[in-house]
């Protein structure tokens, strides 16, 4: 049974900040998601890995399949980041999408 | 946009009661996920459909079920329902296997009185 553990659960930072949130997952995957839920509850598909590194704007998502290790990272945190980001893979060989808890990050002017 | 509708987006019922949950997929995609998001639980996966045959189940109850027509549409039936199926329902389409980007509606919020 896969496990995906995030961290950190909370984080505060300055506007402008450089954020990295963490996840770490316990068997082979096939691919892993980054997804961005907002508080109106709606979530959003940031980024879909497999191997390697992807880059979207001030967003880049990194993994180690190895590590069995994914990170997330902001360059230039802006309050509008404010949102739970959620860390989810697919094992290997299933449809089961496992879900981190989410990191709660909050952003200040 | 996704491009993922769900409908009803806000559903009030009582105890023992029955509701359907609907879900349009991306058009083009062939896999539609539904996700449950509870308070206690998170986001936990209840079962998979790809082109109208059932893929994958996770934790579904036995009073949940669900099935996905010709038009690729998908609908979530919660019956008996329960005050502990309150929670955001959410489904997701793809265009295949797990290495297709994921699309999310918006959720249905239910609640049970």
């Amino acid at each position: 049974k896969n496990e995906v553990e995030q961290s950190p659960q909370n984080l505060t930072a300055q506007e402008g900040e450089f954020i990295t949130i963490n996840c770490s997952y316990s068997v082979g995957i096939s691919a892993l998601h980054w997804l961005q839920q907002h508080p109106g509850g709606g979530i959003v598909s940031l980024f879909m890995l497999s191997s390697g590194k992807k880059k979207h704007g001030r967003l880049i998502a990194t993994i180690n399949i190895q590590e069995k290790h994914s990170s997330l990272h902001i360059t230039a945190s802006h309050p509008r980041d404010s949102a739970v980001y959620i860390c989810a893979a697919f094992g290997a060989g299933s449809y089961q999408l496992t879900f981190g808890k989410g990191t709660k990050l909050s952003v200040i002017p | 946009d996704s491009g993922v509708t769900q409908t009803p987006k806000h559903l009030i019922t009582a105890t023992g009661q029955r509701v359907t949950l609907r879900c349009s997929p991306r058009s083009g995609d062939l896999s539609v996920y539904w996700y449950q998001q509870s308070l206690d639980q998170g986001l936990q996966f209840l079962i998979h459909y790809y082109n109208g045959e059932e893929r994958a189940k996770g934790n579904i109850l036995e009073r949940f079920s669900a099935q996905q027509f010709p038009d690729l549409h998908s609908e979530l039936n919660l019956s008996s329902l329960e005050l502990g199926d309150s929670a955001l329902y959410f489904c997701a389409s793809s265009g295949g296997g797990t290495g297709s980007p994921l699309h999310f509606g918006n959720g249905t919020r239910l609640t049970v009185t």
